[in-house]
């Protein structure tokens, strides 16, 4: 079945520097990657999405990146706010009901 | 608030107990999902369902059952629980399969298992 690799578990930043996430999957047939932010004893929420068709999509400050040849995808968010503080999780889908999840990333953005 | 409420949001039980989670909808969602987050492993599939009575196995489904007797509502059963059950479970629903729009998520339940 799918596999999901999420790097680094925990990544510290200085407010208005960039941070990047990334994740590896094992299923070449995988082809919806969407990625969840949680924060602090919330719900996680969907972000931004990318399908397989697509190499790159931004949304503001967040972008996201897909390279299935290498069989990984990165989050990049830039000018980075304190209200970015949270866990982001990457996830993978083979096209059925099964989302596989990465083991989340805490990223915290000091002012 | 979403559009999925979970109930209850806290509960402490005794080993060996049964358990019932609750998943309530009101976006007439098709599909409706039950993960289980804890540290070090994400989130990870226990159940999901693609209809009323139509109901399969995620990745770690031993020790749950699940019910769909009505689109909006998701029971989660621990049958016996064990102290590796404690744990924040989500549900989720989504409008088409998982590989289309992403999840909305509920607010979630911590069960400890005592």
């Amino acid at each position: 079945g799918e596999n999901v690799e999420q790097h680094p578990s925990t990544l510290s930043v200085q407010e208005g520097d960039s941070a990047v996430i990334k994740c590896t999957y094992s299923d070449s047939a995988s082809n919806y990657f969407p990625w969840y932010k949680q924060e602090l004893g919330k719900r996680p929420q969907l972000i931004i999405d990318i399908r397989s068709n697509v190499g790159e999509k931004k949304d503001q400050r967040i972008a996201v990146t897909l390279n299935k040849t290498a069989k990984h995808f990165s989050l990049h968010i830039t000018e980075t706010q304190p209200e970015d503080s949270a866990v982001y999780f990457c996830a993978a889908n083979t096209g059925g009901f099964k989302t596989i999840f990465g083991a989340g990333t805490r990223l915290f953005v000091k002012a | 608030d979403a559009g999925i409420t979970q109930s209850p949001r806290h509960k402490v039980t005794e080993t060996g107990t049964p358990v019932t989670l609750r998943c309530h909808q009101t976006e007439n969602h098709r599909y409706m999902y039950w993960y289980r987050q804890d540290p070090g492993h994400g989130l990870r599939l226990i159940h999901y369902s693609y209809g009323v009575k139509d109901t399969d196995k995620g990745e770690v489904s031993d020790g749950y059952s699940v019910s769909r007797s009505k689109t909006e509502d998701f029971l989660l059963t621990l049958e016996s629980a064990t102290s590796s059950q404690t744990s924040v479970y989500f549900c989720a629903i989504s409008e088409s399969p998982g590989d289309t729009y992403g999840y909305t998520f509920g607010s979630g339940t911590r069960l400890t298992v005592v």
